[in-house]
């Protein structure tokens, strides 16, 4: 099955500051990327996303690029605010026609005031 | 719409004892899954479903069993729990496999204590 590693597992910043996380696969025939935020007691939701056919996407302060060469895609959010402070998943899916992801394990991030 | 409904939030159970966890969806999507999720190891997938009456396994189904009679609902049950059940369980739905489809919705969890 589809391997993802996701690094850090625990990262915090100061306010304003830039936050990166980044994830790698194995199946180079993934096509399709998306991080999830999840906040305390509550399920992950999707922040944004991204397909193999475009290098990055960006969405206000969350940015998404992709390295399909390297096989890794990373999670960038600037001028970090306190309330982006969650655990950040990133997936990949296994090739084939059904869409079933794998996860990575997380990223605690924690914006200081 | 409520989209992804779980219950209970919170339940204890004893060594031995049989519990059902229920999962609602009223987007019509077409696939479910139920996930696990400890502390520090990310979402590990149980068992999925692409459409009313197929369902299979995922990474981890060793102790429990699922069933999908209509395409709304997702049981997942726990027979005999164990300690090792202890978890957060998240049931998650999408409108399918294909391009556009993809992204998966979460129900808000629900936290299972084993003693």
């Amino acid at each position: 099955g589809e391997n993802v590693e996701q690094h850090p597992s625990t990262l915090s910043v100061q306010e304003g500051d830039s936050a990166v996380i980044k994830c790698t696969y194995s199946d180079s025939a993934s096509n399709y990327f998306p991080w999830y935020k999840q906040e305390l007691g509550k399920g992950p939701q999707l922040i944004i996303d991204i397909r193999s056919n475009v290098g990055e996407k960006k969405d206000q302060r969350i940015a998404v690029t992709l390295n399909k060469t390297a096989k890794h895609f990373s999670l960038h959010i600037t001028e970090t605010q306190p309330e982006d402070s969650a655990v950040y998943f990133c997936a990949a899916p296994e090739a084939g026609g059904s869409y079933i992801p794998t996860f990575g394990r997380g990223t605690s991030l924690i914006v200081h005031p | 719409n409520a989209g992804v409904t779980q219950t209970p939030k919170f339940r204890i159970l004893k060594i031995g004892q049989s519990m059902t966890l229920q999962c609602a969806q009223d987007m019509n999507h077409n696939y479910m899954y139920w996930y696990r999720q400890d502390p520090g190891m990310g979402l590990k997938l149980i068992y999925y479903s692409v459409g009313a009456g197929i369902t299979d396994k995922g990474e981890v189904p060793n102790g429990y069993n699922v069933s999908r009679s209509t395409t709304e609902d997702f049981p997942l049950r726990l027979e005999l729990a164990a300690p090792s059940q202890t978890s957060v369980y998240f049931c998650a739905s999408s409108y399918g496999g294909g391009r556009g489809s993809e992204t998966q919705y979460f129900g808000p969890g629900t936290r299972l204590l084993v003693l």
